[in-house]
């Protein structure tokens, strides 16, 4: 079964300094997507970046960009030039491709981000 | 554009009660979720259902039940509420289309049990 662990429960970041939030992850497939989720204090689950696994391209949102090691099994967001509005709980994501067993996403237990003024 | 609802938002229940958690959504989404957040947890997946009339069980299944009777809406029900099943209850739902979608998620059903 796959896993996703995020080790860092806790972060801190001064406003307009850089942070990377950590995600490792277990599977023996070859063909998988990652994503970051963000969940502000409303509760709301946003999409922050996904990547696929099968590009080696780094994928890049504006401020926030990942480094995916496929075989380190590691997924970590950059969020650059750090922003009020970015404290929030994240999540790192593993989904198997949709027509596997209805593309459940299984998640890691979160980090919580706060950014200092 | 509503996306996903969930009904209702609040509820305390006693325990042994039970209740019903509707989701709704207006996008013609294939795929439904119910997933359970709890602190240290992340989200834990409890049912999914990958088309009308389909149902399965998730990572945590046990003490849910879930139905889809319609392909808009998804129902988790709780027979017999226990203080374990306090916690904040998402609904989601995506495309079938292959490719990483994203998941579309409800505002969140914030559960207790005494």
């Amino acid at each position: 079964a796959q896993t996703v662990t995020q080790s860092q429960p806790e972060m801190s970041v001064q406003e307009a300094e850089t942070v990377t939030l950590s995600c490792t992850y277990d599977t023996s497939e070859s063909d998988y997507y990652l994503f970051w989720y963000k969940q502000p204090p409303s509760r709301q689950m946003i999409l922050v970046i996904r990547q696929e696994a099968y590009k080696q391209q780094n994928a890049t949102e504006n401020r926030f960009s990942v480094n995916f090691q496929k075989a380190a099994k590691s997924f970590s967001l950059k969020i650059s030039d750090s922003q009020l509005g970015d404290a929030a709980m994240y999540f790192c994501a593993y989904r198997r491709p949709t027509y596997n067993q209805g593309g459940k996403l299984i998640f890691g237990q979160g980090t919580e981000l706060s950014v200092k003024p | 554009n509503a996306g996903v609802t969930q009904t209702p938002k609040f509820r305390v229940l006693k325990t042994g009660q039970s209740m019903t958690l509707l989701c709704a959504q207006d996008m013609n989404h294939e795929y439904m979720y119910w997933y359970r957040q709890d602190p240290g947890m992340g989200l834990r997946l409890i049912h999914y259902s990958v088309g009308e009339g389909t149902t399965a069980k998730g990572e945590v299944p046990d003490g849910y039940n879930v139905s889809r009777l319609k392909k808009q809406n998804f129902l988790l029900g709780l027979e017999s509420a226990a203080p374990s099943q306090t916690s904040v209850y998402f609904c989601a739902s995506s495309r079938r289309d292959r490719g990483p979608e994203k998941l579309f998620f409800g505002s969140g059903t914030q559960l207790s049990v005494l």
